[in-house]
């Protein structure tokens, strides 16, 4: 049973548009939401973050969007440039286990 | 800052071979994970350490041990390699304190099982 779905697979964006990634999961016990960024041939990194007590968090051009009865929460990215082409994973843990329940990825291409 | 560390970076086994991943970590989390990545998949969790001398399984353990002494060092150990064992491998490690704070992964060891 996959804990966290994530969509789309894969993503074609052009240079300065808008590049957004839905994940949806079933856990209410989970509180902790964060997104990675990974590069070919390097480990993910983490991006932004967000808990479910705020709606939204923002850092820079990136943007978590969290819905907290519908169960799902977002990652937008503004102003998308090349260099934000990537796969994108969203994850979702719970302080008890600390245990992270990964997304299947998103692979992003901005083209210029 | 070092972060974590995982060697090698690459490695071809061959079928019935055994290797230790090696992953360390500079950080004092205590915690410590393994997971698997195959192509156009996200990661899955093989094992994971809340601390020294404390281990257990993930999703898919089987084929696989570790071992973890101390804080810093947390091998993954494969016997008897199959081909289903073909994957990039990547170690994390996070600090468990009064919230979740996020995992810090490794580079990665790519490994072939011919």
């Amino acid at each position: 049973q996959q804990q966290v779905k994530q969509s789309p697979q894969s993503l074609i964006v052009q240079k300065g548009g808008i590049s957004i990634i839905n994940c949806a999961y079933e856990n209410t016990a989970f509180d902790y939401f964060p997104w990675y960024q990974q590069f070919p041939g390097k480990g993910p990194a983490l991006l932004i973050a967000i808990r479910p007590d705020v709606s939204e968090k923002k850092e820079g051009r990136f943007t978590i969007s969290f819905n907290k009865s519908a169960k799902q929460f977002s990652l937008h990215i503004m102003d998308s440039q090349p260099g934000d082409s990537a796969t994108y994973f969203c994850a979702a843990s719970m302080y008890d286990f600390n245990k992270f329940y990964f997304g299947s990825g998103t692979k992003l291409n901005v083209k210029p | 800052n070092a972060g974590v560390t995982q060697t090698p970076k690459f490695r071809i086994l061959k079928i019935g071979q055994s290797m230790t991943l090696q992953c360390a970590q500079d950080m004092n989390h205590n915690y410590m994970y393994w997971y698997r990545q195959d192509p156009g998949m996200g990661l899955k969790l093989i094992y994971y350490s809340v601390g020294a001398g404390i281990t257990d399984k993930g999703e898919v353990p089987n084929g696989y041990n570790v071992s973890r002494s101390t804080t810093e060092y947390f091998p993954l150990r494969l016997e008897l390699a199959a081909p289903s064992q073909t994957s990039v491998y990547f170690c994390a490690s996070s600090l468990k304190d009064r919230s979740n704070q996020p995992q810090h992964f490794g580079d990665g060891t790519r490994l072939s099982i011919l």
